[in-house]
């Protein structure tokens, strides 16, 4: 089945670096999303993303879906301590329009 | 707004008791769904149901069963606990998987 996987599990960071996280997808298709969860809550729609090459911007947070269509790429730049959560990227499920498959995530830790 | 709502936010349970998960979502979804989330896991879809009367499996069923109660309301119960279900439930709605999902703030279970 298709499956997401994202790099790294976790970072640890100084407020104020950039990030860069990463999601590649074993098959093509044409949409992913980006969700943070923070501490104790439900994942948060961040952005979402529906062509190949696409950049878009929420903030300081920044994702493009990659031009193999089969990777997506999510930059938060100057972090600050409230970036502290759990990054996933989603994508519906191939051959259903009602389900999403999630990757395991990326925790970020930032210090402040 | 209140979006997705579940209750309870925390249970305790003993092996072999039953319980069951509310949901209810204000947004006029079509789909709603039941994720658990693991440790290093990700979110892994347990039941879903695409509209009003309809529900189906996810990724990881066993030990659960569903009931869509109208349009607003879907229920995960639990008709005998096991350890092995404890987990952080998170109901979500979606009108289609490509715009993403709407997720409540979880339900935080331990079976002892």
């Amino acid at each position: 089945g298709q499956q997401l996987n994202q790099s790294p599990q976790s970072m640890f960071i100084q407020e104020g670096e950039d990030v860069s996280m990463n999601c590649t997808s074993s098959s093509i298709f044409n949409t992913w999303l980006w969700y943070k969860q923070d501490p104790g809550e439900g994942p948060v729609l961040l952005i979402a993303l529906y062509k190949a090459g696409e950049l878009t911007s929420n903030g300081r947070l920044t994702a493009q879906f990659g031009i193999t269509r089969k990777d997506s790429f999510l930059n938060i730049s100057a972090s600050i301590p409230s970036d502290v959560g759990i990054y996933f990227c989603a994508q519906p499920i191939r051959g259903s329009n009602y389900k999403l498959t999630f990757g395991k995530g990326t925790l970020l830790t930032v210090n402040p | 707004n209140a979006g997705v709502t579940q209750t309870p936010k925390f249970q305790v349970l003993k092996t072999g008791q039953s319980m069951t998960l509310q949901c209810a979502q204000d947004m006029n979804h079509n789909s709603m769904y039941w994720y658990r989330q693991d440790p290093g896991m990700g979110l892994r879809l347990i039941y879903y149901s695409a509209s009003e009367g309809t529900t189906d499996k996810g990724e990881v069923p066993n030990g659960y069963n569903v009931s869509r109660l109208n349009k607003r309301e879907f229920s995960l119960r639990l008709e005998s606990a096991a350890p092995s279900q404890t987990s952080v439930y998170f109901c979500a709605s979606s009108e289609a998987a490509v715009v993403g999902a709407f997720f409540g703030q979880g339900t935080r279970l331990t079976v002892v």
